[in-house]
């Protein structure tokens, strides 16, 4: 079975440009969350969806934004970019009940000059 | 909401020592604590979990504690091997914070062959 597969695995921007992130999840999971990581602010969670339908949201500006399509396939946008976006975004899918059994991809790793 | 601090943020061990992680959390709520590993360049893995009917689960050489009353949980590795070093997070999640992770701040092994 295939893991949880994010495009692309490297990007850098200017500041004030917007991004996309992609992420395929497992076959069969129907949640998918994101969540940001730093060295100073450690693993945040962004959002989560479920079945096409943002179920959470966590603490960050509306920047930060995210869909899910009919195939569970997952994008993270976030516009208008801050140097402090430069992060490493992970993407977990599971296959159903939201927080458990997270499955995360790599990441992308995002640099905002 | 749920605030989980880990302790150390690093631990530096000889191989075939065993090795203790300890997390501690505030909402009492929280029934779901996992345990994820992440490698260099990697996503984190979910190695363990345990839920709050449960005082203590073993895999193998790793085992996960749980004391509701003073509501800490710990990770215990034995017989480690090089192959354990890496970053080891752990989380709580419940009702109180609608099934939200909330990720502890890390900790480092470093497992001296």
């Amino acid at each position: 079975k295939a893991g949880v597969t994010q495009t692309p695995r490297y990007l850098i921007k200017t500041r004030g440009q917007q991004v996309t992130l992609s992420c395929s999840p497992i076959s069969g999971h129907r949640s998918v969350s994101w969540y940001q990581q730093t060295p100073g602010q450690g693993l945040q969670f962004l959002f989560e969806y479920f079945s096409e339908t943002q179920r959470n949201k966590g603490n960050f500006p509306g920047r930060f934004s995210g869909r899910q399509f009919s195939n569970s396939r997952s994008e993270m946008n976030v516009s208008t970019l801050e140097l402090g976006d430069s992060a490493l975004y992970l993407c977990a899918s599971s296959p159903d009940r939201v927080g458990e059994k997270l499955f995360f991809g790599s990441g992308t790793q995002l640099s905002v000059l | 909401g749920e605030n989980v601090e880990q302790h150390p943020s690093t631990l530096s061990v000889q191989e075939g020592d065993s090795a203790v992680i300890k997390c501690t959390y505030s909402d009492s709520a929280s029934n779901y604590f996992p345990w994820y590993k992440q490698e260099l360049g990697k996503g984190p893995q979910l190695i363990i979990d345990i839920r709050s009917n449960v005082g203590e689960k073993k895999d193998q050489r790793i085992a996960v504690t749980l004391n509701k009353t003073a509501k800490h949980f710990s990770l215990h590795i034995t017989e480690t091997q090089p192959e354990d070093s890496a970053v080891y997070f752990c989380a709580a999640l419940g009702p109180g914070g609608s099934y939200i992770p909330t990720f502890g701040r890390g900790t480092s092994l470093i497992v001296h062959p």
